[in-house]
């Protein structure tokens, strides 16, 4: 079965570094996601993205957040500068297209910032 | 008034009893209400959804039903097992679109043996 897989696994970081969180989406998806889940907290939208830009996006998605799809597999997040706040799990997912609404998560990246 | 709320935020129930998790939302723009499982260390897996044009939807053990007059849904699982306990998130969306989720602050099930 087609799943939605992520790299790595978990990131520890030093604040202020950048970091680059991986995400290769289903195959025929068509709108990719990325939240975030703070530890014991509720999962949080960061932003969505199709047709190469982004459709939507957070208030969390500030300037320090970016999104690319550099070839046709795979789906960035990039931190440019990270904070300690930035700690959390980053969940990619991703959905066919406008005909469903049911959406694939990945099983995430734990990112930890000293 | 985007917001899901969900109770209660953890539940324990007897091994073949009835797990009831309950959603309330504010946005009666939202079309689409699924319920995600997520077990430690792992992404949400989606469990069962509903639209608001049915009052309830069943898919084995698990139930949801539908208030829209109420703006509620909840989730039922008949029989709860051991290998139920995860945690449950609620959530909404709207539109067919980029239909982003809006999530409840999940329910944290033990089902005791």
């Amino acid at each position: 079965e087609p799943e939605v897989t992520q790299t790595p696994s978990h990131q520890v970081t030093q604040m202020g570094q950048e970091v680059i969180l991986r995400c290769v989406p289903i195959s025929n998806h068509l709108y990719f996601y990325w939240y975030r889940q703070i530890l014991g907290q509720k999962v949080e939208f960061l932003v969505s993205f199709y047709n190469n830009e982004i459709s939507e996006k957070s208030e969390i998605f500030d300037d320090q957040f970016s999104v690319e799809r550099p070839d046709g597999s795979n789906f960035t997040l990039k931190i440019r500068s990270t904070k300690l706040e930035d700690s959390a799990m980053y969940f990619c997912a991703s959905k066919t297209g406008t005909g469903s609404n049911e959406q694939f998560f990945g099983p995430g990246t734990r990112l930890t910032v000293l | 008034q985007q917001q899901v709320k969900q109770s209660p935020q953890s539940l324990i129930v007897q091994k073949g009893g009835i797990s009831i998790i309950n959603c309330a939302y504010e946005n009666t723009a939202f079309d689409y209400f699924p319920w995600y499982q997520q077990f430690p260390g792992k992404g949400p897996a989606l469990l069962i959804a509903i639209r608001p044009d049915v009052s309830e939807k069943k898919e084995g053990r698990f139930t949801i039903s539908f208030n829209k007059s109420a703006k509620q849904f909840s989730l039922h699982i008949m029989d709860s097992q051991p290998g139920d306990s995860a945690t449950y998130f609620c959530a909404a969306s709207q539109g067919s679109g980029y239909s982003t989720l809006t999530f409840g602050k999940g329910t944290m099930l033990l089902v005791s043996p």
